[in-house]
């Protein structure tokens, strides 16, 4: 069976240091994957999505960016925190004959 | 226009209660439609597809219509596990695969 892993669980980070959060999928070959953030009491913003190694789509301008070095993996990054970066990332895997999104069990990370 | 739209809440019925939640989506080209119900920190999960033709799951009956671009899910005798927040889900597939999710509703039931 397919599962996501994403880690760590919660982070505490000073505002202007890097951040490197990584996701892997297990027991699927060619994912969609997909970073999500959802900020305290909002929906989920869709950050990147990727369909490929090295593919990476963006969609919304920001302090951040997305790298799929490996099919089943996808790694979220930032050179600098911003405050506003605070919130909940969730990493999401799909294939193309299972259209829904499975959600790895995020990251709270806080900005301080 | 957001993508995906929906009534933020909350909606706070007893139990037993009949609830409706509705959603829009903006692109005619979607493909697939989902809800998900989130409980306070935690991950989204599937909750059911939604189909052209309608589909129950139990207590649950999501609704697709394309022409008006809306999709709707009830839930009918709620229970107090109901509580937690719906979110409706547009898969734009093809090239894109984009998964666009509407900020959520909010559902509290009380005893």
């Amino acid at each position: 069976s397919q599962t996501i892993h994403q880690w760590p669980a919660t982070l505490v980070q000073p505002v202007g240091s890097p951040l490197s959060l990584e996701c892997t999928v297990e027991g699927t070959s060619n994912p969609n994957l997909y970073w999500y953030r959802q900020a305290a009491g909002r929906g989920l913003q869709l950050l990147f999505y990727s369909v490929g190694i090295g593919q990476i789509s963006s969609e919304v301008p920001q302090n951040l960016s997305a790298s799929r070095p490996q099919d089943r993996q996808f790694i979220l990054s930032s050179k600098k925190l911003l405050l506003s970066d605070s919130g909940f990332y969730l990493c999401a895997w799909s294939v193309e004959e299972v259209t829904e999104a499975f959600f790895g069990q995020g990251t709270r990370l806080t900005v301080v | 226009r957001k993508e995906v739209e929906q009534d933020p809440g909350p909606f706070n019925v007893p139990e037993g209660a009949t609830v409706a939640f509705n959603c829009t989506y903006s692109n005619s080209a979607s493909q697939s439609f989902f809800w998900y119900r989130q409980d306070c920190r935690k991950e989204p999960k599937l909750l059911m597809s939604v189909y052209s033709s309608g589909n129950e799951d139990g207590r649950f009956t999501a609704q697709l219509n394309r022409a008006s671009q809306y999709i709707s899910l009830l839930i009918r005798d709620s229970k107090l596990s109901d509580s937690a927040t719906y979110l409706c889900v547009v898969n734009e597939r093809g090239s894109a695969s984009k998964i666009i999710f509407g900020s959520g509703t909010r559902l509290s039931i009380r005893p």
